[in-house]
């Protein structure tokens, strides 16, 4: 079974980017699945960020797309998202998940990681 | 983009009760939709995939129905470690995207 693991700053000032990695075990991210990114504001709903395959092929949020940037790291079995120009209301915790290729949900999830933007 | 509205936004039921929750999509999504629940400081957790298939290790209380633009989730009799919020899911193919409902909370009445 595959496991997900985020990791990242906790903390990114205003108008930085934020950059978070999600370490993948128990299975290749050359396997047939897309790896996206989701967040959830504190105490709200949970907004998904984007997705990439491991050939480099990415659909992103169109709220979010001209800030993000979501990359794969074959030798190193790992994915990241940057998201750029940060303000409060990017403060989240930010879950990597997987979908299996043509399915349409998400399972596994990492266990989550909060940023909090703030100077 | 493909909006989901969940129903009711908080729902108050006691032990043993059934519990029937709602998500209804803005336009068809034919059986694409994934039910998850969520407890607080956890990642949220699959439910139900494809409206009415139970993830692996989903006890059978559990129970998706619908298709189309509306959908249910039914928890036929409540335990205590039900009660949380539960999310509905779906993926759409132009543009490829994910939306989730804004969630329904169980809370112990």
């Amino acid at each position: 079974q595959v496991q997900l693991q985020e990791s990242g700053p906790g903390l990114v000032k205003p108008s930085g980017t934020l950059s978070l990695t999600c370490a993948v075990s128990g299975g290749s991210i050359s396997s047939s699945n897309w790896w996206s990114w989701v967040r959830q504001p504190p105490g709200k709903g949970l907004e998904w960020i984007g997705e990439i395959y491991h050939s480099g092929s990415t659909n992103y949020n169109p709220s979010l797309k001209s800030r993000v940037t979501i990359s794969v790291d074959k030798s190193k079995n790992q994915f990241s998202l940057k998201l750029s120009s940060v303000t409060a209301a990017d403060t989240a915790v930010y879950y990597c998940a997987v979908a299996a290729n043509l399915y349409n949900w998400f399972d596994p999830w990492g266990q989550g990681t909060l940023v909090t933007v703030s100077s | 983009e493909i909006v989901l509205t969940q129903s009711p936004a908080t729902l108050s039921l006691s032990p043993g009760e059934r519990a029937t929750l709602s998500c209804r999509a803005s336009q068809s999504v034919s059986s694409y939709l994934a039910w998850y629940q969520q407890k607080p400081g956890q990642a949220p957790r699959l439910l139900i995939y494809d409206a009415s298939n139970r993830a692996t290790g989903i006890p059978a209380r559990f129970s998706g129905s619908g298709s189309g633009t509306d959908f249910t989730l039914t928890i036929s009799s409540l335990e205590p470690e039900d009660f949380a919020v539960y999310y509905c899911q779906q993926r759409s193919n132009w543009p490829r995207m994910y939306t989730f409902g804004q969630g329904t909370k169980l809370e112990i009445k």
